[in-house]
């Protein structure tokens, strides 16, 4: 089991909007250690959507978005498009492991 | 632009060592940490470990201490990751990434796969 929990898939019909959640615990996201977003396509390198919770990297979409509250984060993606089906994975810093670590990955499905 | 290249991909047998390469370009190769991260066939992403590129601190998972070591060189701009007492389950594509835990991994490598099989 990831120290992350993500649903294993959420799916959505282009042009709606799909969330996907990412929880932790009270020694990573619920200790105020930012949570960091991928995309990864198939076949290949994961990609940053967002980082330090809500933070667009250069070139992402707006419509993509993130989200911090106690130990939950959450990723949401508004005017779903089918390039957007890939992968996700949410990542953090767990101080009791000392490492940093990721959830389980959500593959988004576009009807 | 920032670039990472990795070495190509390696068979090896169980008990083997791997050593992959991720070469760096395009920034200040001592102004950021390299992470490395793997990925086992049709599963999620694992967090190996990581080295300062100012210094060659390293931190690694909890489940590879003793088996994995990384370096670097300043004067290519290289990261190295080695792997000993190679285990089936060490069969996995390795990446690596820019950055720290603090801002994520902002550029990645195109990844190499290690196959451990007899």
């Amino acid at each position: 089991q990831s120290v992350l929990t993500q649903p294993p898939s959420v799916s959505g019909a282009p042009g709606q909007r799909v969330t996907i959640s990412c929880t932790g615990s009270s020694s990573n996201t619920g200790a105020g250690f930012d949570v960091h977003w991928y995309q990864q396509l198939p076949g290949t390198a994961p990609k940053l959507l967002i980082s330090r919770n809500n933070n667009r990297p250069s070139g992402v979409p707006d419509r993509f978005s993130g989200s911090k509250s106690g130990t939950s984060a959450s990723l949401t993606i508004t005017g779903l498009q089918a390039e957007d089906e890939a992968d996700y994975y949410c990542q953090s810093y767990d101080s009791s492991l000392s490492n940093v670590v990721f959830g389980g990955g959500t593959k988004l499905t576009v009807l | 632009q920032v670039q990472l290249v990795q070495s190509g991909t390696e068979v090896k047998k169980p008990g083997a060592s791997v050593k992959v390469s991720c070469k760096a370009s395009g920034y200040a190769f001592t102004s950021y940490d390299i992470s490395w991260v793997r990925q086992a066939p049709g599963q999620g992403l694992e967090w190996v470990g990581w080295i300062s590129g100012y210094n060659g601190n390293t931190n690694f998972a909890q489940k590879l201490q003793g088996r994995v070591t990384m370096t670097t060189d300043t004067s290519t701009s290289t990261v190295y990751l080695e792997l000993r007492s190679l285990r089936y389950d060490d069969t996995a594509v390795y990446y690596c990434g820019r950055g720290g835990y603090v801002h994520g991994y902002d550029y990645w490598g195109q990844g190499t796969l290690v196959t451990v099989s007899s």
